[in-house]
């Protein structure tokens, strides 16, 4: 069966610091892999999706990913993190040939500290 | 363009006792999504609906929950009785996904319903 494995449970950065969050999945089948952020009583919000073609994926807020098909996974980028990107961050997968739901991962707390 | 609502947004109760859940769409969306979030991990998919039908119910646990989606509109996701575990946020997502499959519609995910358990 399809899983997500987040990396790092929790990341604390500074803020005007660079960071990356990591996700690695486990289907060799084709799949769509999506970064969503969660903030604080709210629901998810897709960040970036890589469904086909450039493999370096640019989002809202400054974030990018890039797949590596090779080693199944789909990290999380941004150059300058702000305050404001604290949050919680879900990496999901959608494996073509089991539909369209979404299987997520546990999640990446980043907290963005001055 | 108005987003996925749910109600209510928070809900306590008692071991055994029932509760509902309710949810509207994106206008227009014809896939309707039951996600559940337990504390610490991300959502689960307990079921789908591709507008009335139901896509997707493997992960439901049918003894205690129920769900339907009258018309292929809103939605509703009911728990009796409840248990301690069923503790979590329910979330509601809808995309306007016309098959079931192969699908690049994004998601769009509603509040959520706390649920807790006492």
């Amino acid at each position: 069966a399809q899983s997500v494995t987040q990396l790092d449970s929790q990341v604390p950065v500074f803020e005007e610091a660079p960071v990356e969050l990591r996700c690695n999945y486990s289907s060799s089948v084709s799949v769509y892999l999506f970064w969503y952020v969660q903030y604080p009583n709210q629901g998810l919000q897709l960040l970036l999706k890589y469904l086909s073609g450039s493999t370096l994926v640019k989002g809202i807020n400054g974030f990018e990913a890039e797949f590596n098909k090779s080693q199944t996974s789909f990290h999380l980028r941004k150059p300058s993190v702000h305050i404001s990107d604290t949050a919680e961050y879900f990496c999901a997968v959608s494996d073509l040939q089991a539909g369209t739901a979404l299987i997520f991962g546990k999640g990446t707390t980043l907290s963005v500290s001055s | 363009e108005a987003g996925v609502a749910q109600s209510p947004r928070y809900k306590i109760i008692e071991k055994r006792q029932s509760v509902a859940f309710w949810c509207n769409p994106i206008s227009g969306h014809a896939t309707l999504y039951w996600y559940q979030q337990i504390l610490g991990q991300g959502p689960k998919l307990l079921i789908q609906f591709q507008n009335n039908g139901v896509v997707d119910d493997s992960q439901l646990p049918k003894d205690r929950f129920s769900a339907e989606r009258l018309k292929g509109v809103d939605s509703t996701l009911k728990i009796q009785p409840a248990k301690l575990e069923d503790s979590a946020v329910y979330l509601c997502a809808s995309s306007l996904v016309r098959s079931a499959f192969l699908s690049t519609d994004t998601q769009y995910f509603g509040p959520g319903t706390r649920l807790t358990v006492l």
